[in-house]
């Protein structure tokens, strides 16, 4: 089945505590990004990626990175955790960057930073 | 200005009835797409229909169709014969050249929270 898997789903964490979000796919895309979700400012782009070792900023990079070294795998990385990074988060990849490409989420991470 | 309008925050219809969901877009560019993903409560984002800007016939989906009115710059999502299991948020968003990049940009509007009425 193709899908985007994201781990974990759900967690809750301290300031500071460094945490990773995997995310993987099995249907060997090109392209990969991270999005955050908040009340009222919809889902906004942290990071993408067009292809292995290629990484680029999305709207809101701040406190996060990320990396490529395999096509199927994109972690998300929080080095220093705070609480404004509380949110829901999602995993996305599509087959090429053009327009007509659909993007597949991932189950979305439920991250709580106290 | 915003890229992608949902001017509706909340919809209900009777179940096995038809509802539209508004979407209007912003942008200079010919080629683009047009996608609507459903967001059921527990969370994932699931996505529904696809658009291009250079698709002639509107899209369709089963009981999902999407009405492409390119001038006016809108791309309504229409559910047939609604079920109780339709009840979520629906996101219209558009992806873009992104500048400079290489790259496309996928845009979300805010959403509308559809309510299924049995």
């Amino acid at each position: 089945e193709a899908q985007v898997t994201q781990n974990p789903r759900y967690l809750i964490t301290v300031t500071g505590k460094k945490l990773t979000v995997t995310c993987s796919q099995n249907m060997n895309h090109e392209y990969m990004s991270w999005y955050r979700q908040d009340p009222g400012l919809g889902l906004r782009q942290i990071y993408y990626s067009m292809n292995v070792e290629v990484t680029d900023k999305g709207d809101v990079p701040e406190g996060y990175k990320v990396s490529r070294k395999e096509k199927r795998n994109f972690p998300l990385i929080l080095e220093s955790p705070s609480p404004n990074q509380t949110s829901l988060y999602f995993c996305a990849s599509s087959r090429g960057q053009s327009s007509g490409n659909t993007i597949y989420f991932g189950e979305g991470s439920w991250l709580t930073v106290v | 200005a915003q890229k992608i309008t949902q001017t509706q925050p909340g919809m209900f219809v009777q179940e096995k009835e038809a509802v539209t969901l508004d979407c209007t877009y912003d942008t200079s560019d010919q080629s683009y797409g047009l996608f609507w993903y459903k967001q059921p409560s527990s969370g994932e984002m699931i996505f529904l229909i696809y658009q291009g800007s250079y698709d002639e016939q509107n899209a369709t989906e089963g009981r999902y169709s999407l009405n492409f009115q390119k001038a006016r710059k809108s791309a309504n999502l229409v559910i047939s014969a609604s079920q109780l299991g339709d009840s979520a948020m629906y996101f219209c968003a558009m992806r873009e050249p992104f500048s400079g990049a290489g790259s496309y940009q996928l845009t979300f509007g805010k959403g509308t929270k559809l309510s299924v009425i049995p």
